[in-house]
């Protein structure tokens, strides 16, 4: 059964350092892996796709790898800045089977410190 | 386009009472999920339409939800009788495809007092 686990479940940091959110995944059969942004109150943003042939996707100072075979995929956020304060959520969609509904993280909540 | 529209933002009921979330997906998207997100439980998927068929409805907590989508710009979500418990945020989704990118709508908060 596929589970993904997101680590730390809480980060503060200073504005302007570079920070690694973490997403593992148990079962590497996936077809893609989705990270997503959640404002307080608010909707879920899409930030990034990667399908599982690819790497890492970009996209402005967001940058999420993805390595299948460890079971992992990070999103690097560059020059980080008060705006970029949210939850972040990892979701994977497995590849196989009948039952391809993305299997979700609890989130990493993280507050950018001017 | 405007996104995913949910209706209404924060619904507030008494117990016992029925409630009914809406939905209107973006155009164009054959797809559509109803989730439910609480913080003990992170985001669960209740049910979801491919070209307005329920495909899986495995995550319906019990009968007292239903979900329709009568056409393809339109789903509800009802819950008859409400109990406190399902006080959480519903969020509807919609994609292209069961497997492509989900863009999310930005929830109902329901409270049931």
């Amino acid at each position: 059964k596929q589970e993904v686990t997101q680590i730390p479940a809480a980060l503060s940091v200073p504005e302007g350092e570079n920070l690694v959110l973490n997403c593992s995944f148990t079962d590497s059969a996936i077809y893609n892996l989705q990270w997503f942004r959640q404002d307080p109150g608010k909707g879920l943003t899409s930030l990034l796709l990667i399908q599982s042939s690819q790497r890492e996707q970009t996209s402005g100072r967001l940058n999420a790898s993805l390595d299948k075979s460890s079971g992992r995929s990070t999103l690097y956020i560059a020059a980080s800045q008060p705006g970029d304060s949210a939850t972040y959520l990892c979701a994977v969609r497995p590849s196989a089977g009948n039952n391809r509904k993305l299997i979700w993280g609890l989130g990493t909540s993280l507050a950018v410190n001017p | 386009d405007a996104g995913v529209i949910q209706s209404p933002r924060h619904e507030v009921t008494e117990m016992g009472q029925e409630v009914t979330l809406r939905c209107k997906p973006i155009s164009g998207h054959n797809s559509l999920f109803w989730y439910r997100q609480t913080m003990m439980r992170g985001l669960e998927l209740l049910i979801y339409f491919n070209n307005n068929v329920p495909i899986d409805d495995s995550g319906m907590p019990e009968d007292r939800f239903s979900a329709k989508m009568p056409n393809a710009s339109f789903s509800t979500l009802k819950i008859q009788p409400s109990e406190p418990r399902d006080s959480a945020v519903y969020f509807c989704a919609s994609s292209f495809g069961e497997v492509a990118e989900a863009f999310f709508g930005q929830g109902t908060r329901l409270t049931v007092v």
